[in-house]
């Protein structure tokens, strides 16, 4: 069965500082892999998606297949990136499986 | 139409009604997704449409719970019945084909006294 893990539910850093939210997975072929974003009152949006290897917002994602991990990085923090990220796999014809989500908390 | 379309956006209810809610997919999405939203739980997928059918119905809670989707188009999640724990946010997405990015609605805030 496939799974997503969020380990962090909360994430507060300053702004200007480097973060990544971790996300790790379990699958055994050749997963998707997602974040998608969801600011306060707003709808939940797909933010990025590892085949598209593109920066979005300034964040980017690198899926690790060794250590089967698909963390989101972003060097300097702003307070609009203030949100609940959420990791999500896709395999093959099959729905997506999401993580619980972290709440990403950026301060002045 | 511009984006995936639910109804109603909150609906409180008395524990023991019926409730049904409404999901009007993006135009040409083949694929529809119900979602439950809880707070501290995450995202927990409920149920799945490619056109008509229901491959997926594994993440239903109970048999309290049904969907149907007609037309290849709208669809609508029934909660008969209905129990405190029901009470959550129910977000509905549509994708062009199974596999590629869902796009969600607001979702419905429901809320069983």
């Amino acid at each position: 069965a496939q799974r997503v893990t969020q380990p962090e539910k909360l994430l507060s850093v300053f702004k200007g500082a480097p973060v990544e939210l971790k996300c790790n997975y379990s699958y055994s072929g050749s997963p998707e892999l997602f974040w998608y974003v969801q600011y306060s009152r707003q709808r939940l949006q797909l933010l990025l998606r590892h085949i598209s290897r593109e920066s979005i917002k300034g964040f980017t994602a690198d899926l690790n297949k060794g250590e089967t991990s698909f963390h989101l990085k972003k060097p300097f923090a702003q307070e609009e990136d203030s949100a609940m990220y959420y990791c999500a796999l896709a395999s093959g014809y099959s729905t997506l499986t999401f993580g619980k989500g972290t709440m990403l908390l950026v301060s002045p | 139409g511009a984006g995936v379309s639910q109804s109603p956006s909150n609906k409180v209810t008395e524990k023991g009604k019926d409730v049904e809610l409404r999901c009007d997919p993006i135009s040409g999405h083949t694929a529809l997704y119900w979602y439950r939203q809880s707070l501290g739980q995450g995202l927990e997928f409920l149920i799945y449409f490619q056109g008509n059918s229901a491959p997926d119905k594994s993440g239903l809670p109970s048999d309290r719970f049904s969907a149907e989707r007609t037309g290849g188009s709208v669809s609508t999640l029934t909660i008969q019945r209905t129990q405190q724990e029901d009470s959550a946010v129910y977000l509905c997405a549509s994708s062009l084909e199974i596999n590629q990015p869902q796009h969600f609605g607001d979702g419905t805030r429901l809320s069983i006294l």
